[in-house]
Formats: structure tokens, C-alpha cells, sequence
């Protein structure tokens, strides 16, 4: 059974920084692409980044230049790094399995960031 | 890229179908059959529930079925059962400048 936890979610201030991690289990990060999908509080789904196995990265223009996503093969987890947080970065981040165009096959329970001063 | 167009709720009673729909352009929707769908109960993380348009992953009960005409998507649920009450997100992958859009989601209510 593959089963992804997030953590690192948290209170920072705006122009803040916050790493948010997600440990798998059941799937192999390294041989999989991997995604972070967030979801505003009351509102919809939003793709926020991807890497691909040949680690290959893509990101969503509103956090392009301001995310990076990694992983750590030996742990077997993957990272969002946030840096310059912003009040409209407030919101639920999900780590996701990528399975290939735009579908994502397994999600995690989620971790709450909230930016405000 | 805008986000595919749902309407914001859809309701019925147990027992009937219904049906949500996903509208998009030949940019996303309309031009692959990269469509999914993507339950989501209250605080819980999104399922997912149809891909490929079409196709059910295993696990998911066949009461779920999708289908696509030119730029629009649905997605019918029959036999409507109170555990149906949830959040549906459609998405599709897109030639846009981002992988993929998600739609606005439309939230289903067992009457």
C-alpha cells in the first residue's frame, strides 16, 4: 500500500521561507515523478510543481522562481523548499504521485501553510 | 490557463444519477484524452476517480463513469449513495505553459 506524509507545514510571515517534506512508503521516489498540489482554504485544486525521475523539474508560474522541489533518494522522501512566501501561498500542500499528462494517482493527507503576519 | 468550468453544486436524491460536467477548449479538454476525475471529502485528501476520461482505477465502484463530447467532460454517479456527498474536481492535461488545469470543483449533495 503507498502512503505519502507530509510535514513542515506551518505560521510563517510574509517573504518567510518553510521546507515541507513528504516521506513515502509502498513507492519509490527516485523511479516515480512526484508532485505538489496545494488547495486554498475553501477553494479548488492548484498544480504547484513536478519532478520527473530523470529529476527534471517544472513549475507553476506563480511560484516559478520562488519553489524549488527535490528529493532524497536514500530517504526515499520529497521536499518543497519555499522561499519568499506570500499571504495567496496560504494553503493545504498535497505531495502526489505523477503518473503521466496531468494524472495524479496518489495523495497525501496534506500540511497546512499559512502565511501572514 | 483559466480553470475548466463546473458548476458549483449538483445535487440528488439516493438512488438517481447525475451528472457533473467539466468544460474546457480544443486547448485541454477538448484536444486530449487526458481527462480525470478526483473526489475529495471534507478535510481528506482528493481520490482519484476516473482517468483517461474513461477509465476507473481499480477500487473505484462502477457506479462512477466518465465520458467526453468535444470540449466538455462529465462525470455521472448512478446509484447516488450518501457516501457519494463529496467535492469532484475534473483536471486535463493541457498544451498550455503549465502541465495541467484542474476545474473549480463542484460539490454534490445526497438529498
Amino acid at each position: 500500500e503507498v502512503q505519502l506524509v507530509e510535514s513542515g507545514g506551518g505560521l510563517v510571515q510574509p517573504g518567510g521561507s518553510l521546507r515541507l517534506s513528504c516521506a513515502a512508503s509502498g513507492l519509490t521516489v527516485s523511479s516515480n515523478y512526484m508532485s505538489w498540489v496545494r488547495q486554498a482554504p475553501g477553494k479548488g485544486l492548484e498544480w504547484v510543481s513536478v519532478i520527473y525521475s530523470d529529476t527534471s523539474t517544472y513549475y507553476a508560474d506563480t511560484v516559478k522562481g520562488r519553489f524549488t522541489i527535490s528529493r532524497d533518494n536514500p530517504k526515499n522522501a520529497l521536499y518543497l523548499q519555499m522561499n519568499s512566501l506570500r499571504a495567496e501561498d496560504t494553503a493545504v500542500y498535497y505531495c502526489a504521485s505523477y503518473l503521466y499528462q496531468f494524472l495524479f494517482q496518489h495523495w497525501g493527507q496534506g500540511t497546512l501553510v499559512s502565511v501572514s503576519s | 490557463q483559466s480553470a475548466l468550468t463546473q458548476p458549483a453544486s449538483v445535487s440528488g436524491s439516493p438512488g438517481q444519477s447525475i451528472t457533473i460536467s467539466c468544460t474546457g477548449t480544443s486547448g485541454d479538454v477538448g484536444g486530449y484524452d487526458y481527462v480525470s476525475w478526483y473526489q475529495q471529502h471534507p478535510g481528506k485528501a482528493p481520490k482519484l476517480m476516473i482517468y483517461d476520461v474513461s477509465k476507473r482505477p481499480s477500487g473505484v465502484s462502477n457506479r462512477f463513469s466518465g465520458s467526453k463530447s468535444g470540449n466538455t467532460a462529465s462525470l455521472t454517479i448512478s446509484g447516488l449513495q450518501a457516501e457519494d456527498e463529496a467535492d469532484y474536481y475534473c483536471s486535463s492535461y493541457t498544451s498550455g505553459s503549465t502541465l495541467g488545469v484542474f476545474g473549480g470543483g463542484t460539490k454534490v449533495t445526497v438529498l
